[in-house]
């Protein structure tokens, strides 16, 4: 069974500072890999996707992939309250991106 | 108007009724999906479906059923309810043409349920 793990938090840091949030996945067959923010009682958003190793920067956004120890990551740099969310991260298994496995997301708290 | 809609929006029900979510979407997409989550869970797909005569159960099928009742259109029943299948239910959608990938993919704003 294909799982994607996350850290389920909280995570806090302060207002400025880079919160780090991790994600492993157990299929090597895995070939795109999505983060997205959700706020309480909303739908998913997406703010990153990633297919390659290495890192994928998008403004105060870097996702970073490394297939050979299954495991991606979502930095955000300059974090602000607006960022306070649940952070899933999501898995397809082809480019068809037929179905998406997600992981049980990680909340991040930003402090003022 | 939003692109993908479900309907209710919320609904509170009794143990054992049947129940049906519905999903529209205007965004001609020929994939649509139904996911659960449940309160600190992630999304956990219930059903799919490619087209019209396409149904394929996720992981989580049992005690649901879906119809694909046109493109636009995606419903998931619940036949008997039950208090455990209480979650918050979201309808998405793709198109597998558009060579967008993940950027394609379509929200709608969700269903919460509430089986008593």
């Amino acid at each position: 069974q294909k799982e994607v793990e996350q850290n389920s938090g909280p995570l806090s840091v302060p207002e400025g500072a880079i919160a780090s949030l991790n994600c492993t996945y157990s299929d090597r067959g895995s070939q795109s890999f999505f983060w997205y923010r959700q706020y309480s009682g909303k739908s998913p958003e997406l703010i990153m996707f990633i297919y390659s190793n290495g890192d994928k920067e998008d403004g105060r956004f870097t996702a970073q992939l490394n297939k050979a120890s299954q495991y991606v990551s979502l930095l955000i740099r300059d974090s602000q309250p607006s960022d306070s969310a649940t952070y899933l991260c999501a898995v397809t298994m082809n480019s068809g991106y037929s179905t998406l496995t997600f992981g049980k997301g990680t909340m991040l708290l930003v402090s003022p | 108007d939003a692109d993908v809609t479900q309907t209710p929006r919320n609904r509170i029900t009794k143990t054992g009724k049947r129940i049906m979510l519905e999903c529209s979407q205007t965004k001609g997409h020929d994939r649509m999906y139904w996911y659960r989550q449940d309160p600190g869970l992630g999304l956990q797909l219930i059903y799919y479906s490619f087209d019209v005569k396409d149904i394929n159960k996720g992981e989580i099928s049992d005690g649901y059923s879906v119809s694909r009742q046109a493109q636009a259109k995606f419903s998931l029943s619940l036949e008997s309810a039950i208090p455990n299948q209480t979650a918050l239910y979201f309808c998405a959608t793709s198109d597998s043409g558009s060579g967008r990938g993940p950027q394609g993919w379509f929200f709608g704003p969700g269903t919460r349920l509430t089986v008593l």
